[in-house]
């Protein structure tokens, strides 16, 4: 089992539907990421939950609403989504120390591949 | 903002011989962590080796090893005696509050 799992791998949505991707992390960190990977460009990072509580946006368009629930599950709900929003979401997960520098080591789940007509 | 850059998108070597990917960052910061991540196709990516900026010595992880000159802001990722499991996307990150990317260096390994 690997230690972050996405669901589902795969989505194909049209513009008008409404999904959600699915995160879960069993090595016990106490923050998680949502990232948008698109070909040629950096790892664009969505949103930051630490300690289930988000601390970073990055002006992420409305029609992406993330969910954390507990520290172990993290969701990224979608809708009205437009074609450019396709590409491979990365959930990640880290062990953050409250004071001083954290390593920042980030640990992934394969992806979920979105393609939206 | 801190930038991370990576100018090769595309690099090939042969089977068993050495390659060495390039990665510049951006930074006013004197403490940070510089990370080579690898994603293979259609799988996650790992971690491939870590370096922190206060140490001068270069981090080596088995056949992988990075050259890091933090007076030039470089931190590049040298692959000794490469294997056909090394083909993959490389990322270059920089972490200090918060982790950033780059664009990636598709890398083939050819038989």
């Amino acid at each position: 089992e690997t230690g972050v799992t996405q669901t589902p791998r795969h989505l194909v949505m049209g513009m008008t539907n409404k999904k959600s991707l699915k995160c879960e992390q069993h090595l016990g960190h106490n923050a998680m990421y949502w990232y948008k990977q698109s070909a040629k460009k950096p790892l664009e990072l969505m949103f930051v939950y630490s300690l289930e509580e988000r601390v970073e946006n990055n002006s992420v368009p409305s029609r992406f609403s993330p969910e954390c629930p507990n520290s172990s599950h993290l969701f990224l709900h979608l809708h009205t989504l437009q074609p450019e929003d396709s590409a491979l979401y990365l959930c990640a997960s880290s062990q953050v120390v409250a004071g001083g520098l954290n390593t920042g080591e980030l640990f992934f789940g394969e992806g979920s591949r979105l393609t939206v007509l | 903002a801190q930038t991370v850059t990576q100018s090769q998108p595309e690099m090939s070597v042969q089977e068993a011989e050495t390659v060495t990917l390039s990665c510049t960052y951006d930074t006013s910061e004197s403490d940070y962590y510089l990370f080579w991540y690898k994603q293979p196709p259609s799988r996650q990516m790992i971690l491939v080796i870590r370096q922190e900026a206060y140490k001068q010595q270069n981090a080596t992880e088995n056949r992988f090893s990075v050259n890091f000159q933090k007076a030039a802001k470089s931190f590049s990722l040298k692959i000794s005696d490469s294997q056909l499991g090394d083909a993959a996307m490389y990322f270059c990150a920089y972490h200090n509050n918060d982790m950033r990317f780059g664009a990636g260096t598709r890398l083939t390994v050819k038989p």
